[in-house]
């Protein structure tokens, strides 16, 4: 069973910042918060990870609360091709089964 | 580089027939997973590879599912006989050392 809790679904304006909330309340100390997206026919895309600290790449940033039982991913300016299901996913690398285990994510409709 | 290389995209079977789907992963990374999608049960793990090395194929749902890596660059997964609810789509997805993985486009599988 996945770890998490997203919302089934949101959307936002192009343009505007999408914020996506997850909550990982039973996180342990060792796993990690991955973030994937799944556009419409493709395969997973790796978006960004993070222990406990917030990260930041070319797509996307990771909030991190302090005790690590809640994250948010930021999209800071939503295109129509952000328009995805995404999906959170914690994940202890000290882990050898390597398995991700998808929950049903959030699927954000992004409106012209 | 080209990411995770699948084929065919596309499946149109007959139940009884055998299923070869191919992937070659990305170039350098040790890790080979094999993931099926449906609509009723998400994103699942059905085997993955290690150095060529089957580690776990807990997942793969019977025996007449199969998956061989031959050498590094190139992996199969053969299902013989097919039946109609193996239909779905499977993607392949590699990572180096077990971290991060990064998926192929998918082929989609009908047997009818």
């Amino acid at each position: 069973d996945a770890k998490t809790t997203q919302p089934p679904s949101m959307d936002c304006a192009e343009g505007r910042a999408a914020n996506l909330p997850c909550n990982h309340s039973t996180i342990s100390g060792n796993e990690y918060v991955y973030w994937y997206r799944q556009i419409h026919s493709q395969g997973p895309q790796y978006i960004i990870h993070g222990l406990k600290n917030n990260e930041t790449n070319e797509m996307a940033s990771l909030i991190i609360t302090e005790d690590r039982k809640s994250s948010t991913l930021i999209l800071p300016h939503a295109t129509l091709r952000d328009t995805a299901v995404y999906y959170c996913i914690v994940r202890d690398l000290m882990d050898s089964s390597y398995k991700l285990i998808f929950g049903s994510g959030t699927r954000l409709l992004v409106r012209p | 580089d080209a990411g995770v290389i699948q084929s065919p995209r596309h499946e149109v079977t007959e139940m009884g027939q055998e299923v070869t789907l191919r992937c070659k992963p990305i170039s350098g990374h040790d890790y080979l997973f094999w993931y099926r999608q449906t609509m009723m049960r998400g994103l699942e793990l059905l085997i993955y590879f290690n150095n060529n090395v089957p580690i776990d194929d807990s997942g793969m749902p019977e025996d007449r599912f199969s998956a061989k890596m031959p050498n590094a660059s190139f992996s199969t997964l053969k299902i013989q006989p097919s039946e109609p609810r193996d239909s779905a789509v499977y993607f392949c997805a590699s990572s180096y050392s077990g971290e991060t993985q990064y998926f192929g486009p998918g082929t989609r599988l009908l047997v009818l």
